[in-house]
């Protein structure tokens, strides 16, 4: 399979706990993005990587959230102290970086903060 | 700031066509895009338009664009009861670096 990969698919945890989350981009995306969609709404943009470099994050990235891809290839997602707020599905999405091309998307990691 | 709205939900026969529509406030961005989701799942990607374009078609799907009045929409022909799921509309931002994202519109198809 050479699409984007994301695990854990579901992770429910106790609020004020730690999570990572973990993304595989298509190998030779070097654009990575993270987003996260809660119920009835559609993905909202939370970060974007160029290779290993963090180039934009959203405000909806409070300083509990931290975003990572350490050798420009995978990237991990944690977040600290989670809130049941923090509950939602979290995609991550990956492209080639020609003008022309576009996003693709993982299966997504459901996060459930009881 | 940018925004993109859909109709929330959209109930068909098999067989007929299906139109998904869609708005957008902000009109730079150089593509415009069709995202299927199905229970459960992450986004699949539909189709695409360039925004020179006003028309494209790919097998059972034509997406029409009217820069104009800012409209995106998306027909489904020949619809099927496999083609039930969330449609999201989505644009890029401005800074050329993320997709905005419409809500969402629910499709059912009965058969």
């Amino acid at each position: 399979d050479t699409g984007v990969s994301q695990d854990p698919r579901h992770k429910i945890t106790k609020r004020g706990q730690n999570v990572t989350f973990r993304c595989d981009p298509i190998s030779e995306h070097n654009r990575l993005y993270w987003y996260r969609q809660t119920l009835g709404q559609g993905p909202e943009f939370l970060t974007y990587f160029q290779n290993e470099a963090q180039l934009e994050k959203s405000r909806l990235l409070s300083d509990r959230f931290s975003a990572e891809r350490p050798k420009g290839s995978f990237s991990t997602l944690e977040i600290q102290r989670t809130e049941q707020g923090d509950s939602a599905m979290y995609l991550c999405a990956s492209r080639l970086g020609t003008p022309t091309d576009t996003q693709y998307f993982g299966p997504g990691t459901r996060l459930t903060v009881l | 700031g940018e925004d993109v709205e859909q109709s929330l939900f959209l109930s068909v026969r098999e067989g007929d066509s299906s139109v998904i529509n869609c708005t957008y406030t902000d009109s730079s961005s150089t593509y415009l895009y069709w995202y299927k989701q199905e229970p459960g799942a992450g986004l699949q990607l539909l189709t695409y338009i360039f925004s020179n374009m006003d028309m494209k078609q790919d097998q059972r799907l034509t997406v029409l664009l009217n820069k104009k009045d800012k409209h995106l929409s998306l027909r489904i022909a020949d619809t099927q009861t496999g083609d039930s799921a969330i449609y999201f509309c989505a644009v890029i931002n401005q800074a050329g670096t993320a997709l905005i994202f419409g809500k969402g519109t629910t499709l059912s198809v009965s058969s």
